[in-house]
């Protein structure tokens, strides 16, 4: 799976828009990028994960670039619950159970 | 919505000891995972689990480690006998097919004394 890099922590008044980028210059045409996030100890959360479109969910939206080098994670009105780590995984889409590798991520913290 | 469940949510056992934590996917998800963190650092894999067969194992899944699915609810990972840097949160993961978003179970925090 092609490696990923994300700035280590971030900051982003509430109500504003979060927006989270994620570097993966390597990945190859069949991986996909996925977004989850961890808010302080608790279980990884999925986000949302795309190809090659633009993908929009209720909770987010996940901007890839043409090249598909790099990606942004947008929060479009974060709020202090959004307040959390968010790690960008790359992988491929294969038949069979497939792990995450999970980095360091990005620190994301909401100031009021 | 439906979740993902583990019991318990903190345990706490004396080194040499085994552990069983359990975990209760959704109900129409194939594919389970159990994940570690050691506090302050990052999330790792520790195994997969399809159709009954471990599909997948990391190094840290040495023999001291197991996994199970004893019903057609629960999933269980079972330290056979604990060691001090086993102390860590044991996420457990299920998803519904290949590929797909996993959903993870709140934890449950180990500690070895």
């Amino acid at each position: 799976d092609a490696k990923t890099t994300q700035p280590p922590s971030m900051d982003c008044a509430e109500g504003r828009a979060a927006n989270l980028p994620c570097n993966h210059s390597t990945i190859s045409g069949n991986e996909y990028v996925y977004w989850y996030r961890q808010i302080h100890s608790q279980g990884p959360q999925y986000i949302i994960h795309g190809l090659k479109n633009n993908e929009t969910n209720e909770m987010a939206s996940l901007i890839i670039t043409e090249d598909r080098k790099s990606s942004t994670l947008i929060l479009p009105h974060a709020t202090l619950r959004d307040t959390a780590v968010y790690y960008c995984i790359v992988r491929v889409w294969v038949q069979g159970a497939q792990k995450l590798v999970f980095g360091q991520g990005t620190r994301l913290t909401i100031n009021p | 919505e439906p979740e993902v469940t583990q019991t318990p949510s903190h345990q706490v056992t004396q080194m040499g000891q085994e552990v069983i934590l359990r975990c209760v996917p959704i109900s129409n998800h194939l594919y389970f995972y159990w994940y570690r963190q050691i506090l302050g650092q990052k999330v790792e894999f520790l195994v997969s689990f399809y159709n009954n067969e471990i599909s997948e194992k990391s190094e840290i899944f040495d023999d001291q480690f197991s996994v199970e699915r004893p019903d057609g609810s629960n999933f269980t990972l079972k330290i056979r006998s604990t060691k001090l840097e086993d102390s860590a949160m044991y996420f457990c993961a299920s998803s519904v097919g290949t590929g797909g978003e996993q959903y993870f179970g709140p934890g449950t925090r180990l500690t070895v004394t």
